[in-house]
């Protein structure tokens, strides 16, 4: 049973343009939500995150917005840029009284063309 | 800073042989994780840590063993090598602070088991 799913694996966009990637979620006890990047050879890297009590964090080029009632997050670059080019994955956590434990999805590749 | 530091980087291993896949973080965090990354997938969990002397089984445990003698180390083991544990191992660690979810990672060993 998958708890959080990404259903595109893959997202080409041209630089300066909008990356929108999607992530679904069917645990309703999740309070948080984070995006990570992950280069290849590399551990994945925290980019943003929000909290159940707020529907949008916004960080620079980057913004995630939460619909709890549909169970859906999404997160937006913009303007897109070539170093921008990594697989994204969505995560989620119940906080501190589980563990700070992270469910993943399964990832979406972006790919900036320049 | 390190952060999280894995070693080794690259390890191949013949069927039935054993090896402890070591982690340590430099950030006096007190939660620790191990996740496996197969191919295409996303990030699962396989043991985690509260704090020294405490473990527990995350979502795929199965052929490993963890132990927690120090907030700083967090090594995992597997005692029969099995082909299914050919995979990308990443370490992180979180904070105790309330709030704040987002999990530190490591870079990663990769294993073969042939």
């Amino acid at each position: 049973d998958q708890q959080v799913k990404q259903n595109s694996p893959s997202l080409s966009v041209q630089e300066g343009r909008i990356s929108i990637l999607n992530c679904d979620y069917t645990n309703s006890m999740f309070d948080y939500f984070l995006w990570y990047k992950k280069y290849p050879a590399e551990g994945p890297t925290f980019l943003i995150s929000i909290s159940s009590i707020k529907d949008k964090n916004e960080d620079g080029r980057f913004t995630v917005f939460l619909n709890k009632s549909a169970k859906h997050l999404s997160l937006h670059i913009v303007p897109s840029q070539p170093g921008d080019s990594a697989v994204y994955f969505c995560a989620a956590s119940a906080g501190l009284r589980a563990g700070n434990k992270l469910t993943f999805g399964g990832g979406t590749r972006v790919l900036v063309k320049p | 800073n390190a952060g999280v530091t894995q070693t080794p980087k690259f390890r191949i291993l013949k069927i039935g042989q054993s090896m402890t896949l070591q982690c340590t973080q430099d950030m006096n965090h007190n939660y620790m994780y191990w996740y496996r990354q197969d191919p295409g997938m996303g990030l699962k969990l396989i043991y985690y840590s509260v704090g020294a002397g405490i473990t527990d089984k995350g979502e795929v445990p199965n052929g490993y063993n963890v132990s927690r003698s120090t907030t700083e180390d967090f090594p995992l083991r597997l005692e029969l090598a099995a082909p299914s544990q050919t995979s990308v191992y990443f370490c992180a660690s979180s904070s105790l602070r309330s709030g704040t979810v987002e999990q530190y990672f490591g870079p990663g060993t990769r294993l073969t088991v042939t």
